[in-house]
């Protein structure tokens, strides 16, 4: 079964300073990894994709995500933050080959200090 | 600009009292989800609609429903709203046909239950 892993429920972390968002996955065939950002009641926000190439992603807002097949991960990243990236940040995984339904993290609440 | 937007943005029902969410969409995509999502958890998946074809989720509670008249609109009817229905609705869309398209959300409905 398709599963995703945010090992950290909060990232606190001091403005300008880089940031890493943790995500681990498991998956059968190539995976289709995504991350979402959700600030305060509103909907899911698409950062960026990994599909296939690349092992660097970069994405919206500044933020890449690095892809490493070894350590079945898929972290994001940023290399100075700001007070305005504080949100709560989604990695997903497609569920399986041919489907249109996607497997969300629990989730991981990035808190960027002044 | 193209988007999805779900109405109303707050909605209050009283115990047992039927209650129907709506989310149109501009995109003109053939996929739609309707997600349920508690207390900054993850999304949880209800049912999808590819083109007209329903794929109800095996959890959901026969308590929701769904209808898509047309490819801009969908509809999620709450028959009996209990307290532990009070969560975020949030719908999305995404296209089929192009390889890891991501989903595009709308910024949801918050329903509450008297």
């Amino acid at each position: 079964a398709q599963s995703v892993a945010q090992p950290e429920d909060q990232v606190n972390v001091a403005e300008g300073n880089p940031l890493t968002v943790k995500c681990t996955y498991s998956v059968s065939g190539n995976p289709y990894l995504f991350w979402y950002v959700q600030y305060p009641n509103r909907g899911l926000q698409f950062l960026l994709k990994y599909i296939t190439g690349d092992n660097l992603v970069k994405g919206s807002y500044g933020f890449e995500a690095e892809f490493n097949k070894s350590q079945t991960s898929f972290h994001l990243k940023k290399p100075s933050a700001l007070v305005s990236d504080s949100a709560l940040y989604f990695c997903a995984v497609r569920d399986g080959a041919g489907t249109y339904k996607y497997i969300f993290g629990t989730g991981t609440r990035l808190k960027v200090l002044a | 600009d193209a988007m999805v937007i779900q109405n109303p943005r707050y909605q209050v029902t009283q115990f047992g009292k039927p209650v129907t969410l709506s989310c149109s969409q501009t995109l003109n995509h053939n996929v739609m989800y309707w997600y349920q999502q508690k207390s900054s958890q993850a999304p949880k998946l209800l049912f999808h609609y590819y083109d007209k074809d329903f794929n109800n989720e095996a959890d959901t509670p026969d308590n929701f429903q769904s209808r898509r008249p047309n490819t801009s609109f969908c509809f999620l009817d709450i028959r009996s709203p209990g307290l532990g229905d009070a969560a975020m609705y949030l719908c999305a869309t995404r296209l089929s046909g192009r390889r890891g398209q991501p989903q595009h959300f709308g910024d949801g409905t918050r329903l509450s239950i008297l």
